[in-house]
């Protein structure tokens, strides 16, 4: 079954960029649209935004100016980019798979990885 | 503030049934049928439970089911067990200039 594992650093400095990585295994990337949501501790979810095995982006609006998700099929994974951070930042980050094949994003995640830590602090 | 409005706090006895809600505006749930709903336990990652109003992916119980009334979107759990008591979360498919998804701020579900 497909499995998906995020990795990058845990401690990032205020307005650095936060990189993270999300591989993919028992399955291939083609195909999905593959999302980034993050918590922040003690509170709800929130939306970062997906790429299409193709190519194509969406992002949360609010985030729009700072963020950047790519995607290596040749490696099977997608990534994040994060710049600017802040203390606001700091969240447990998600990777996830929509719940359709297709082009057309079915908003909904069934597959996610367990999530990585990453805290915003000098 | 989060996009979607849920109420931060919900119980019922084991055998119970009981029903979140999850309200929006027509530019999100009452307009497009892609309404989630997402279980999560502490510390472990959210579940899928229900996508695009009442599908429910293979492996879900049908005791969680969804339904959606002009803006507003529901879960109901019926037949409560002990293992239902978690954190459950909607979101849907917000359509304006600038389309994405947006969630819930969460609803404490606990099974007394």
């Amino acid at each position: 079954q497909v499995q998906l594992q995020e990795s990058g650093p845990g401690l990032v400095k205020p307005s650095e960029t936060l990189s993270l990585t999300c591989a993919v295994s028992g399955g291939s990337i083609s195909g999905y649209h593959w999302s980034w949501i993050r918590q922040p501790p003690g509170k709800g979810l929130e939306y970062i935004g997906y790429i299409y095995y193709r190519g194509r982006t969406n992002y949360n609006p609010s985030l729009k100016s700072r963020v950047t998700i790519s995607v290596d099929t040749s490696k099977n994974q997608f990534s994040l980019k994060l710049s600017s951070v802040t203390a606001a930042d700091t969240a447990v980050y998600y990777c996830a798979r929509d719940v359709g094949s297709g082009d057309v994003s079915r908003d909904a995640f069934d597959i996610w990885g367990q999530g990585t830590m990453v805290t915003v602090s000098s | 503030q989060s996009a979607l409005t849920q109420p931060p706090s919900a119980s019922g006895s084991p055998g119970q049934s009981v029903t979140i809600s999850c309200t929006g505006t027509s530019s999100d749930v009452g307009g497009y049928n892609y309404v989630s709903w997402y279980q999560q336990h502490p510390g472990k990652a959210p579940k899928l439970m229900i996508y695009e109003v009442t599908k429910r992916p293979s492996g879900v119980p049908d005791r969680f089911s969804g339904s959606k009334s002009g803006n507003t979107a529901s879960l109901t759990v019926s037949g409560l067990q002990a293992e239902d008591e978690a954190e459950y979360y909607c979101s849907s498919y917000e359509g304006s200039n600038n389309p994405h998804v947006v969630f819930g701020g969460g609803t404490k579900l606990t099974v007394l």
